[in-house]
Formats: C-alpha cells, sequence, structure tokens
C-alpha cells in the first residue's frame, strides 16, 4: 500500500544535539511538508518543498533544516538552535497539482522530547 | 492572516447524541475547506471536503458539513455518534496556493 512512511516514533534529544527525523513516502506525490503539532494549537508549518531540490520556509521555520535530494524522502533535522523542540512532528504530501484542493496525505508522526 | 477557529477543544457525549462541532474561519475569498480525523494511534485522515457546488458535503462514517458562506463557516455534523467517533477532529483551510491552516483540534470522546 502506498503511503508515507515516518520514523523512528519515538526520539529522544539530549540539550545540544541535532537530530533527523525521516519522512518517506511511496505515492510519487511531488509536495511534502512537515508541521509541527503542539496540544491545544493544532498543526503549524516548518517547512514544504514543491519538488525536488526546492524547499521553502513555513510559518515555524526557525531551529529547523530540511533537504530534498530525492522525490521520496523530505528528512526534518532539528537543530540545537530550536529552543523549545518537544513536539508531534507531522509529516504529509499532496500530488504536486492545484495544491489548494488537495487534501494532505499524512505519516504517523514522530514524538521527540529532551531528556 | 488567515485563521482557523474551532470553538470546542473538548466534547464529551453519549452514544446516539448528535455531534456539531463549529469551524469558522477569517478568509474573504476563495477557500477551499477539510475536515480532518485522527483516531487514537492512528494518523491524521481526510473525513471530507468542499471546494465548489452543493454546500452540504458528505464524507466517511455518515459525517457531514455544511459550507455557509456568510458566516465563513464549515461546521461537522453527524446525527448518531458512535464510540468508535471517539477522536481528535480538525478543520482545515486553503485559500490558495501551498499553505494550508488549520484548527486548533476538537478531542471528542464518545462514552459507551
Amino acid at each position: 500500500d502506498g503511503g508515507i512512511t515516518q520514523s523512528p516514533k519515538y526520539l529522544f534529544r539530549k540539550e545540544g544535539q541535532n537530530v533527523t527525523l525521516s519522512c518517506e513516502q511511496n505515492l510519487n506525490h511531488d509536495a511534502m511538508y512537515w508541521y509541527r503539532q503542539d496540544p491545544g494549537q493544532g498543526l503549524r508549518l516548518i517547512y514544504y518543498s514543491q519538488i525536488v531540490n526546492d524547499f521553502q520556509k513555513g510559518d515555524i521555520a526557525e531551529g529547523y533544516s530540511v533537504s530534498r535530494e530525492k522525490k521520496e524522502s523530505f528528512p526534518l533535522t532539528v537543530t540545537s538552535a530550536q529552543k523549545n523542540p518537544t513536539a508531534f512532528y507531522l509529516c504529509a504530501s499532496t500530488p504536486g497539482h492545484e495544491y489548494s484542493n488537495q487534501p494532505q496525505h499524512f505519516g504517523d508522526g514522530t514524538r521527540l522530547s529532551i531528556l | 492572516a488567515q485563521s482557523v477557529s474551532q470553538h470546542n477543544h473538548h466534547v464529551i457525549l453519549s452514544e446516539a447524541a448528535s455531534l456539531e462541532l463549529g469551524c469558522n474561519y477569517s478568509y474573504g475569498g476563495t477557500v477551499n475547506l477539510f475536515w480532518y480525523v485522527q483516531y487514537p494511534g492512528q494518523h491524521l485522515q481526510l473525513l471530507l471536503k468542499y471546494f465548489s457546488g452543493d454546500p452540504l458535503v458528505k464524507g466517511i462514517k455518515g459525517f457531514e458539513a455544511e459550507f455557509i458562506k456568510s458566516k465563513f463557516s464549515f461546521n461537522l455534523r453527524k446525527p448518531s455518534v458512535q464510540w468508535s467517533d471517539t477522536a481528535e477532529y480538525f478543520c482545515a483551510v486553503n485559500a490558495g496556493g501551498f499553505k494550508t491552516i488549520f484548527g486548533a483540534g476538537t478531542r471528542l470522546f464518545v462514552k459507551a
């Protein structure tokens, strides 16, 4: 079955460490997204990518970085500059045409905690 | 700035009760509207969507939503809830382009 795979499911980070969250999709979608989900705040957009080798900052990009070297993969790095990284991170994708009316397909998420 | 407001953060209902979850958005132009659901331990999935045409849209599992343009609202309804409807529900709006704005979510708990 096609879908989005996020790994790991749970991740623990020490202060000052960078960590990378994996997101892989086999839906052949062009566009991919990273969201952060905090209780009572819904989903907030961190970064998005319309196509390979291109990505744009979302609303809360500070302290995060991404790459899009392959269509299937859109890893997110949470850097030590992110002051409050504890959250649930969701990766999503859309086919890449008529973006505004395409529902997003989501992965199962990665829960990041700071030790 | 665009925003999406969901009126209730937590709702508790008994089985067979009727459900209405409110959603209002702040954008005056053409919008695409979505309701997503996140069941416990599962990923977010689409419940229903509205792009144009009949303002009353039907989704999966007996859910429906009505788009009222004059009220900037897209409320979710179900005539009779089941225990299996226990989940978190998110309203989302896209006014064009890549950016979809999500509401804060409503946690629904249905008592058996």
